[in-house]
C-alpha cells in the first residue's frame, strides 16, 4: 500500500529552539495533513494543506505543501514544553478513494524544559 | 459539539472473546471512519461509512471484524474471536466531507 517517509523519527531540543519535520512519499497526494497526538488520545489535527506550493501557518507552526505534491513539511518556532508528542503527516489522494488518509510513522519530539 | 466520542476508552479481554466498541461522531457529520493503530505507528484505515452504507473495507479487517452504523450515526465494531494481534488502539473519526478529519480518544484494546 501507500507509504510515507516521516523523517527525523525523534527529536529531543531545548525549550525555545525552533523544530523542522518533514515527510515524503512516492505517490502525489491531493491533501497533506499534520496532527498531534499525546499519549492515550486520539490524533488532533494541527494544518491542513490543499494546494500544492501553500504555506499555512496556525500559531507557531507553519506547514507547507510540496510543489511536487510528493512531501509536506511542518516547522514549530520557539517550542514550549507542551508541544511534547508524537506528530503525524498524512496524505489524502484525489478521486474515488479521497476519503482515506494514509499516515507516516510520527516523530517523537521531547522538549527540555 | 462535543466531538467524536469512543466507549469503552480502555478493553482488556481474554483470547477468543468478542469485544464490540461504540463511536459516537460529531452530529452533523455524515462520513465515520474506523483506524487502528499499534505501537510505533501511524493510524491505519480499516473501514468508512457514509451515512449508514459502509462504502470500504480495508483487507486489514479479517471476518472476525464487523463493523455497523445501522441510523447513519453511532457505529460499532465487532471482533469475534479476539486473538493477540488484535491489540492496539482503535480509532473511530468522522468528517463532513473531505479534509481533515475529526478523531475521538480511542479505544486501547488489550487481549491477553
Amino acid at each position: 500500500g501507500q507509504q510515507l517517509n516521516q523523517s527525523p523519527q525523534s527529536m529531543f531540543i531545548q525549550e525555545g529552539e525552533d523544530v523542522s519535520m518533514n515527510c515524503t512519499s512516492s505517490s502525489i497526494f491531493n491533501t497533506w495533513l499534520w496532527y498531534k497526538q499525546d499519549p492515550g488520545e486520539g490524533p488532533v489535527l494541527l494544518i491542513a494543506l490543499y494546494k500544492a506550493g501553500e504555506l499555512t501557518s496556525n500559531g507557531r507552526l507553519t506547514a507547507q505543501f510540496g510543489i511536487t505534491r510528493k512531501d509536506s513539511f511542518l516547522n514549530i518556532s520557539a517550542s514550549i514544553p507542551s508541544d511534547v508528542g508524537i506528530y503525524f503527516c498524512a496524505g489524502q489522494l484525489s478521486g474515488g478513494s479521497n476519503y482515506k488518509l494514509t499516515f507516516g510513522k510520527g516523530t517523537l519530539l521531547t522538549v527540555n524544559p | 459539539d462535543t466531538g467524536v466520542s469512543q466507549d469503552p476508552r480502555h478493553k482488556i479481554t481474554k483470547r477468543g472473546q468478542n469485544v464490540t466498541f461504540r463511536c459516537d461522531p460529531i452530529s452533523e457529520h455524515n462520513r465515520l471512519y474506523w483506524y487502528r493503530q499499534t505501537l510505533g505507528q501511524g493510524p491505519e484505515f480499516l473501514t468508512y461509512f457514509q451515512n449508514e452504507a459502509q462504502l470500504e473495507k480495508s483487507r486489514l479487517l479479517s471476518d472476525r471484524f464487523s463493523a455497523e452504523r445501522p441510523k447513519g450515526s453511532f457505529s460499532t465494531l465487532e471482533i469475534q474471536r479476539t486473538e493477540q494481534g488484535d491489540s492496539a488502539m482503535y480509532l473511530c473519526a468522522s468528517s463532513l466531507v473531505v479534509g481533515g478529519y475529526t478523531f475521538g480518544s480511542g479505544t486501547r484494546l488489550t487481549v491477553v
